[in-house]
């Protein structure tokens, strides 16, 4: 069985800065693919960036990168110049390829706050 | 059509009732999943739909939950005798490819008494 966790149930950063927010998985899949979705406060989930397991370059979307270790089954979001906005519970989930499934196994979340 | 659409948003209910909660997926989206989300966790899989076609059910799913799609558009969650374990925020996700990006609903909250 697939297993997410989030060890950092709260993170805090001061706007304009960075911050890393850590996610170690455990699956038996050989093809997989991993996502960081944002939930901010009463305001529905949104994709934050996507990452497929067979493809080692790390992906990046603006402000938000991965660091992907496959081999160390570790998933951390990278936030630069952190935002306000910014500020909200980050899930990291994980998926299966092939197959009648592609639900999602997600972790217990980390709450981010954002000092300005 | 803007996104994931659930109805109700909130839903107060005492034990032992039923409730139903709809949801209106992306419109080209064959692909339909329930999560259930409790306080301070992450949300958890309860069922999958591939068009009409129930695929997947979570052990979550006790015999009190039932899920429909009928003829692959919107979706129906009920829950028989509610008991107040219950009470969580239920989401509703869709995606027209498996690898890609589930979109979620804004959920319904169901609190039992």
């Amino acid at each position: 069985a697939q297993t997410v966790t989030q060890s950092q149930p709260e993170m805090s950063v001061q706007e304009a800065e960075t911050v890393t927010l850590s996610c170690t998985y455990d699956t038996s899949e050989s093809d997989y693919y991993l996502f960081w979705y944002k939930q901010p406060p009463s305001r529905q989930m949104i994709l934050v960036i996507r990452q497929e397991a067979y493809k080692q370059q790390n992906a990046t979307e603006n402000r938000f990168s991965v660091n992907f270790q496959k081999a160390a089954k570790s998933f951390s979001l990278k936030i630069s110049d952190s935002q306000l906005g910014d500020a909200a519970m980050y899930f990291c989930a994980s998926g299966n390829y092939g197959g009648s499934q592609g639900n999602l196994i997600f972790g217990k979340g980390t709450k981010l706050s954002v000092k300005p | 059509d803007t996104g994931v659409s659930q109805d109700p948003r909130h839903k107060i209910t005492k034990r032992g009732q039923n409730v139903t909660f709809r949801c209106d997926p992306i419109s080209e989206h064959n692909r339909l999943y329930w999560y259930r989300q409790t306080l301070g966790q992450g949300p958890e899989f309860l069922t999958y739909f591939q068009n009409e076609a129930q695929l997947e059910k979570s052990r979550l799913l006790s015999d009190r939950f039932s899920a429909e799609r009928p003829k692959g558009s919107f979706s129906t969650l009920e829950i028989q005798r509610t008991e107040q374990g219950d009470s969580a925020m239920y989401l509703c996700a869709s995606g027209g490819d498996p690898y890609n990006e589930q979109f979620f609903g804004p959920g319904t909250r169901l609190t039992v008494l």
